[in-house]
């Protein structure tokens, strides 16, 4: 019944591998998004995408890549995992002219 | 440059008392402020927005308190209740801009039985 949907759920990478966090939504939404959720940070905005096959750059883009292959489906991709990744990171939902998000139940990256 | 900030970092409180969470904005083109709240190992919700047109917006026990000349809003939660017990997130977006949301790094509220 989950709307938007992230895996893997958590994920242990070793520095300077390739990760990448996989999200899905059945909400019918255009715009999805990647936020990052570290301590004392909140949550910061990494990259987003308002239509299929587009990506734009958040606060936070540096050492990451984004794909939105199809509405449905927001990836993001670390080329070269590094230890100040390590964090929690969250996929959510909006519809155009809507604020409001819905996110998933989140992705726990541990970088060793 | 942090555009929305919060305060206090957390925030302890007896059941039954009345919880104040403060928020301010540096950018005077924001004119939409949602609260989320986040209960742990769980993900962020929306839980009450307001827009400037109002200075105030009450949903049960949660009510928004907004001071568009001091850039500054508050969140006021009355008779707190254990379970309300989460970190609550204050954000703020601009329709004339990129209209994403910026958040805050939130207060954690603790409510002691």
């Amino acid at each position: 019944e989950a709307a938007v949907t992230q895996s893997p759920r958590s994920k242990v990478a070793v520095t300077g591998g390739k990760v990448t966090l996989s999200c899905h939504q059945t909400n019918n939404h255009d715009y999805m998004y990647w936020y990052r959720q570290d301590t004392g940070h909140g949550l910061r905005l990494i990259h987003y995408s308002y239509v299929a096959d587009s990506t734009e750059k958040g606060d936070i883009p540096d050492g990451y890549k984004a794909s939105r292959p199809s509405q449905e489906n927001f990836s993001l991709i670390l080329e070269l995992a590094s230890l100040s990744q390590t964090a929690v990171y969250f996929c959510a939902s909006s519809d155009w002219g809507e604020n409001t998000l819905y996110f998933g139940a989140g992705t726990r990256l541990s970088v060793l | 440059q942090q555009q929305v900030r919060q305060s206090p970092q957390s925030l302890t409180v007896w059941e039954g008392e009345t919880a104040i969470l403060n928020c301010s904005y540096e950018d005077s083109t924001f004119d939409y402020f949602p609260w989320y709240w986040q209960f742990p190992r769980e993900s962020p919700a929306l839980l009450i927005a307001i827009r400037p047109v109002s200075n105030k917006k009450e949903d049960g026990r949660f009510t928004i308190f907004f001071n568009k000349r001091e850039k500054k809003l508050s969140l006021h939660i009355t008779d707190s209740q254990p379970g309300d017990s989460a970190t609550y997130f204050c954000a703020a977006s601009s329709s004339s801009g990129s209209w994403q949301l910026i958040f805050g790094s939130g207060t954690q509220l603790t409510v002691m039985p």
